[in-house]
């Protein structure tokens, strides 16, 4: 148990669906992030939200939307999806700025989109 | 950008030394980390070090950095099979305002009975 947990764990849809994973942390953390991790590519931060700031890597399409309505939650919004984005997707928390910057991962939401 | 290069595999018998490489090559990289991922499962912290120092050890554990040549190394003694794992080099520099850390590739390890 890391504290940081994710919903659903496992995920199949369609290219035409809309859907939503869940991230949520227990330890007090005001920076949560969004991870890609795909078979034979390194682990891609896609997006990070924390008290001081939100980035997106402008490489993430726009059929991700993320949403975090407070410093607990994090959300990643999902539609029009490809088959080439079925990846192990990873939510992390940490400290935020100024700290030592180690971040506890979820388990992951393993999408497949057919 | 930066970089983090790790071997992509290591298999190693039971009960031996396991030393898992990494390079980086930011070198205004402050924190250096080493997580491991079991399979069905996220990452996991095993155990960072400043750029201050040259070794932390801790129980099994010992890291290595060598500041001037980017090289980091996790030295896992007495593997046991539970330890067959991804095992993933990470660094952050201190400039980075949330934490953002540039991951290798992991090294799968694989311990042999």
């Amino acid at each position: 148990e890391t504290g940081v947990t994710q919903t659903p764990r496992h995920l199949v849809m369609g290219m035409t669906n809309k859907k939503s994973l869940k991230c949520e942390q227990h330890l007090g953390h005001n920076a949560m992030y969004w991870y890609k991790q795909s078979a034979k590519k390194p682990l891609e931060l896609m997006f990070v939200y924390s008290l001081e700031e939100r980035v997106e890597n402008n490489s993430v399409p726009s059929r991700f939307s993320p949403e975090c309505p407070n410093s607990s939650h994090l959300f990643l919004h999902l539609h029009t999806l490809q088959p080439e984005d079925s990846a192990l997707y990873l939510c992390a928390s940490s400290r935020g700025s100024r700290n030592t910057g180690e971040l506890f991962f979820g388990e992951g939401s393993r999408l497949t989109v057919l | 950008g930066e970089d983090v290069e790790q071997s992509l595999f290591l298999s190693v018998r039971e009960g031996d030394s396991s030393v898992i490489n990494c390079t980086y090559t930011d070198s205004s990289s402050t924190y250096l980390y080493w997580y491991k991922q079991e399979p069905g499962a996220g990452l996991q912290l095993l155990t960072y070090i400043f750029s201050n120092m040259d070794m932390k050890q801790d129980q099994r554990l010992t890291v290595l950095l060598n500041k001037k040549d980017k090289h980091l190394s996790l030295r896992i003694a007495d593997t046991q099979t539970g330890d067959s794992a991804i095992y993933f080099c990470a660094e952050s520099s201190e400039w980075s305002n949330a934490g953002k850390s540039t991951f290798g590739d992991g090294t799968t390890l694989t311990v042999k009975p």
